[in-house]
């Protein structure tokens, strides 16, 4: 089975901007999460979404959105860029079942100038 | 809330035995979760505790006390591809795919 994939690997932005970013899970997964990692804050869960429905959101302010597709596939997306928003964003998928195992994507490095 | 600590950074020799401890303090708690990250890279499973004990896979082994809020990832025979971030994840009693993650610890392998 191909793997979680998110494009694009590499994108820089200034500030005020907004941005896009994608995730194809796992096949067969239902649930891709969202999560920020920074050097400074660690791992941070951004949303999770089931079957096209956000079913948990994290403590973020609410320029940080996102949704699903019909076929599991996930963006989410980050208006009015600070250049706090620097950080590697992660979706992890997992079937969605009870304490199912979350297997990450490469990840999108985000540069905000 | 959900705290969980683990420390910053170790540092082993290759064929040695290293253990990374974990402990959280959580509203809720279904399982916890060991994650390894090499650099640039995204995080791979190593393994998963619900119940209390020691769970062994390979050159890896997990051990969880709930009652304690403790756990800790054991790594036997070093190598240095061992070289690593290993995080610590738990899981809440949401009963969705929630993890909450310590700050990982940087584990430095040395000939």
């Amino acid at each position: 089975k191909a793997g979680v994939t998110q494009t694009p690997r590499y994108l820089i932005k200034t500030r005020g901007q907004q941005v896009t970013l994608s995730c194809s899970p796992i096949s067969g997964h239902r649930s891709v999460s969202w999560y920020q990692q920074t050097p400074g804050q660690g791992l941070q869960f951004l949303f999770e979404y089931f079957s096209e429905t956000q079913r948990n959101k994290g403590n973020f302010p609410g320029r940080f959105s996102g949704r699903q597709f019909s076929n599991s596939r996930s963006e989410m997306n980050v208006s009015t860029l600070e250049l706090g928003d620097s950080a590697l964003y992660l979706c992890a998928s997992s079937s969605g079942l009870y304490q199912e195992t979350q297997y990450f994507g490469p990840g999108t490095r985000l540069l905000v100038l | 809330g959900q705290n969980i600590d683990q420390p910053t950074e170790m540092t082993a020799t290759e064929g040695a035995i290293v253990q990374i401890n974990c402990t959280y303090q959580t509203s809720g708690f279904n399982g916890l979760f060991w994650y390894q990250q090499h650099a640039g890279e995204a995080p791979t499973f190593l393994s998963y505790n619900v119940l209390d004990g020691l769970e062994e896979k390979g050159r890896f082994s997990s051990f969880l006390s709930r009652s304690k809020g403790y756990s800790y990832l054991l790594l036997k025979e070093l190598q240095m591809k061992d070289s690593a971030s290993y995080l610590c994840a738990v899981s809440g009693n949401s009963g969705y795919s929630t993890l909450t993650f310590g700050k990982g610890t940087m584990l430095l392998v040395s000939p």
